[in-house]
């Protein structure tokens, strides 16, 4: 079966760092294009990074160098960096396996999200 | 960058009904074009992907159409599974936008 699992998630100040994982199971990470959305509470989604099969990453412009993709391929998991961060950072992140084909690409499957809490 | 704008932005229809929820790129995308749902405290699930074709699992009863610029979401017979928020997201650039979405309450 096909599935993510995110963990890291929590409350942390402003101008902390965090960071989250993805672990993937049922195909391999370093073979397919990740992204990272988020959802701010009660918000729309938010598409903050991907990472590609050859390795290149982009970013959200809400994100650029703050944040930081990457992945562990012995460990088939995903990771976002977090550094200072914002209030308004705060939202529930999920990771997803960016399908890319000729029509275009799309997220498929989704982890059950981690919730990112930025506070004093 | 390319904004996505979806109507309406809530929506309450019954059980059985017959539901068109629309999707506006700010300019052309093609047919790269795809929908989510989501239900409350649980992750977004493709429905439709280069604007009409139907995920594997997906039931027949949503559908998908358009191209260019407008796009349509269709369940042609609502049912109480179906109540949830949608959300159109474009992959024509590479930096990917997602509607504001559409939450569909039961009347």
């Amino acid at each position: 079966e096909v599935q993510l699992v995110e963990s890291g998630g929590g409350l942390v100040q402003p101008g902390g760092s965090l960071r989250l994982s993805c672990a993937a199971s049922g195909f391999t990470v370093s073979s397919n294009y990740m992204s990272w959305v988020r959802q701010a509470p009660g918000k729309g989604l938010e598409w903050v990074s991907v990472i590609y099969s050859g390795g290149s990453t982009y970013y959200a412009d809400s994100v650029k160098g703050r944040f930081t993709i990457s992945r562990d391929n012995s460990k088939n998991t995903l990771y976002l960096q977090m550094n200072s961060l914002r209030a308004e950072d705060t939202a529930v992140y999920y990771c997803a396996r960016d399908v890319r084909t000729a029509m275009g690409n799309w997220f498929d499957p989704w982890g059950q999200g981690t919730l990112v809490t930025v506070s004093s | 960058d390319i904004q996505m704008t979806q109507s309406p932005s809530s929506l309450s229809a019954s059980v059985g009904d017959r539901v068109t929820i629309t999707c506006r790129a700010s300019q052309s995308i093609s047919s790269y074009l795809n929908w989510y749902q989501q239900k409350p405290g649980k992750a977004p699930k493709l429905l439709i992907y280069a604007a009409s074709s139907l995920q594997s699992g997906v039931p027949s009863r949503f559908s998908g159409s358009g191209s260019g610029t407008d796009f349509t979401l269709t369940i042609s017979s609502l049912q109480p599974e179906d109540f949830a928020t949608y959300y159109c997201q474009q992959s024509y650039s590479t930096l990917v936008a997602f509607g504001q979405g559409t939450k569909l309450e039961i009347k």
